[in-house]
């Protein structure tokens, strides 16, 4: 399964946006791009997921460089409630695929 | 947003007793994964299933036993719980793999004495 690589821990002010990086530079063509975020003491949760094409939903965008091998979450405003550790996951469209997940990003968010 | 709980929620055990915890979902979920999460290594995968009785191996599935008789349940089995295995298991399901999103249940607690 393809890796992804994301920086340990990043630090926002709260009401600024956050760009959120990862890299998968052996992402094959079949493969999903998944964000899920946790929470303290709480279980992951999905954020958003895009293949090709940027793509927005009410908590956040995903922006996806033209040669896949990059995807940025962007959170457009964070809130305190955002500090969470962020996942970006490939995903392929197989029964085979294990899903690992990486050591995510630790977002900070000052007020 | 599929009904995902495990059970239990918290136990504490001691070395070498059986332990086993359960994963139910009531969304006819194709796909089932077990996941443990300890400081410092995120979340590491156990074992997953892909249909009834369709099950394989994660990177950390050594002491870890599982089995899918039914779509709606997914049981993870210590047969001999160690120290080692003290930490907090997430189940998570999706419907297909690819643009399917992950639901995950809200982990349970497991410390083996």
């Amino acid at each position: 399964d393809a890796k992804t690589t994301q920086p340990n821990s990043m630090e926002s002010n709260e009401e600024e946006p956050v760009h959120l990086p990862c890299n998968h530079s052996t992402i094959s063509g079949t493969d999903y791009i998944h964000w899920y975020r946790q929470l303290p003491s709480q279980g992951p949760e999905y954020v958003i997921h895009g293949l090709t094409s940027n793509v927005n939903n009410r908590m956040a965008s995903l922006a996806i460089a033209e040669d896949r091998k990059s995807s940025t979450l962007i959170l457009h405003r964070a809130t305190l409630r955002d500090a969470a550790v962020y996942y970006c996951i490939l995903r392929a469209n197989n029964a085979g695929n294990m899903l690992t997940f990486g050591g995510g990003t630790r977002l900070m968010v000052k007020p | 947003d599929a009904g995902i709980t495990q059970s239990p929620r918290h136990k504490v055990t001691e070395t070498g007793t059986p332990v086993t915890l359960r994963c139910h979902q009531t969304e006819n979920h194709r796909y089932m994964y077990w996941y443990r999460q300890d400081p410092g290594h995120g979340l590491r995968l156990i074992h997953y299933s892909y249909g009834v009785k369709d099950t394989d191996k994660g990177e950390v599935s050594d002491g870890y036993s599982v089995s899918r008789s039914k779509t709606e349940d997914f049981l993870l089995t210590l047969e001999s719980a160690t120290s080692s295995q003290t930490s907090v298991y997430f189940c998570a399901s999706s419907r297909e793999a690819g643009a399917n999103v992950l639901t995950f249940g809200a982990g349970s607690r497991l410390t083996v004495l």
